[in-house]
């Protein structure tokens, strides 16, 4: 039993640049959520789903776009890099909302240049 | 608006010390509060949480928190810091209504020889 994983843990992308980063998990959790923690600020989430092919706007999400196509992976995308971007991202997962514990991944750390 | 409030930023205690990290919260009702803790390259990692009933909660690692309604606090304890607790702290609620986890903005703790 693996949790929740991130995939890459690192990248360097350049401005203008896009990329796709994967969240698996495999606790057969209905919720899943991608959040961006820069110094100073916590987590703030980007997007979130609530089931297979569901994704919702968090917090923060301009800039970014996601899939959920299986209930096991959450895809965060990038389209068009900004250094602004600069962050780690977090995935994580929930069985249900409220009151249920959200598990989270290892992260990625993502560098715009 | 919704919120969650770590006021202290960085806090350094020494090894043995009893520890109390702050947390209030701004929520139309009491919602559901969490407390995680990130050690330095890893993601997060839930301590304990509230949801109701007895106002004082158990977690992990020997830590403990305090529900106070009348002063819309959550604050984390600790009898005896070991070096192993160095670590950010995070508060975060969830509201119920919304699935989303607002976070605090951390507390960095240090610990002392």
């Amino acid at each position: 039993n693996a949790g929740v994983t991130q995939t890459p843990k690192f990248r360097v992308l350049k401005t203008g640049q896009s990329m796709t980063l994967l969240c698996a998990q495999d606790m057969n959790h209905e919720y899943m959520y991608w959040y961006r923690q820069d110094p100073g600020m916590g987590l703030r989430l980007i997007h979130y789903s609530v089931g297979e092919g569901t994704t919702a706007k968090g917090e923060v999400p301009d800039g970014y776009n996601v899939s959920r196509l299986k209930k096991q992976n959450f895809l965060l995308g990038l389209e068009s890099a900004a250094p602004s971007q600069t962050s780690v991202y977090f995935c994580a997962s929930s069985y249900k909302g409220g009151p249920h514990e959200q598990y989270f991944g290892p992260g990625t750390r993502l560098t715009v240049t | 608006a919704q919120s969650v409030t770590q006021p202290d930023i960085h806090i350094t205690v020494s090894e043995g010390a009893s520890l109390e990290l702050r947390c209030n919260y701004s929520y139309g009702a009491t919602p559901y509060l969490f407390w995680y803790v990130q050690s330095p390259g890893q993601g997060l990692q839930l301590l304990l949480k509230y949801f109701s009933g007895d106002t004082l909660v158990q977690g992990i690692k020997g830590f403990e928190a305090e529900f106070k309604r009348s002063q819309s606090s959550f604050n984390l304890r600790k009898p005896s810091v070991h070096w192993s607790d160095a670590a950010e702290y995070f508060c975060a609620a969830n509201g119920g209504a919304t699935n989303k986890l607002i976070f605090g903005t951390g507390t960095l703790l240090a610990v002392q020889p």
